[in-house]
């Protein structure tokens, strides 16, 4: 079982809409989660990072965290056609001292 | 956050040969990583760089094949020696700018291409 799994998507939402995207992880992964968002061509962009359970928001982004479940989600609200763009899941490893395990990527479109 | 910049952006290289990849930050960072981001795929930690001391390798690489240096707390390398077009890819930096903090940030990465 691979230990951070993403839908590779890709995700395609009208403007306007929400946006959700969704990660799921192994026990062995800590407690310190992050979403970066990639465009083509670019370096990953951290936009949020997560570490308790419930909800984190930032303008239009909200992080979800459920351990229980484990799982960490993205919301997007209001989504634009700039935010089309590859989001990367990633958490740090239990006792692995700053080491990020990424998942492959959710690719979200959003159309006008 | 930090300013990290690599050298060089892109390269085209032919087999057999070494490129050197230079990263470089504008202030002091606790911690530095080299990746690897195979085309269409996602990033895959190659090593960290450890200050003053050698650096730590994830499993499937090895120091003859990406040696790398840590001189200071701005400044790493990392060497891919004697390409092959299989590494033909994009290499990052990132760095950690605090103790106790896990954010990663990432320089802008140097596309190689294999010949």
């Amino acid at each position: 079982q691979k230990e951070v799994e993403q839908n590779s998507g890709p995700l395609s939402v009208p403007e306007g809409a929400i946006a959700s995207l969704n990660c799921t992880y192994s026990d062995r992964v800590s407690q310190s989660f992050f979403w970066y968002r990639q465009y083509s061509g670019k370096s990953p962009e951290l936009i949020m990072s997560i570490y308790s359970n419930g909800d984190k928001e930032d303008g239009r982004f909200t992080a979800q965290l459920n351990k229980a479940s484990q799982y960490v989600s993205l919301l997007i609200r209001d989504s634009q056609p700039s935010d089309s763009a590859t989001y990367l899941c990633a958490v740090v490893l239990s006792g692995g001292y700053n080491k990020l395990i990424f998942g492959a990527g959710t690719r979200l479109a959003v159309h006008p | 956050s930090a300013v990290i910049s690599q050298k060089p952006s892109r390269d085209i290289c032919q087999r057999g040969t070494s490129l050197t990849i230079q990263c470089q930050v504008d202030s002091q960072v606790t911690m530095m990583f080299w990746y690897r981001q195979q085309p269409g795929q996602s990033l895959t930690l190659i090593a960290t760089a450890n200050q003053g001391s050698e650096a730590t390798y994830e499993s499937g690489f090895v120091i003859d094949k990406f040696p790398i240096s840590r001189p200071n707390l701005t400044f790493s390398t990392l060497t891919v020696s004697n390409m092959s077009p299989e590494d033909s890819s994009i290499y990052l930096c990132s760095v950690v700018t605090r103790e106790g903090l896990y954010e990663q940030y990432f320089g802008p990465g140097t596309r190689l291409t294999v010949t």
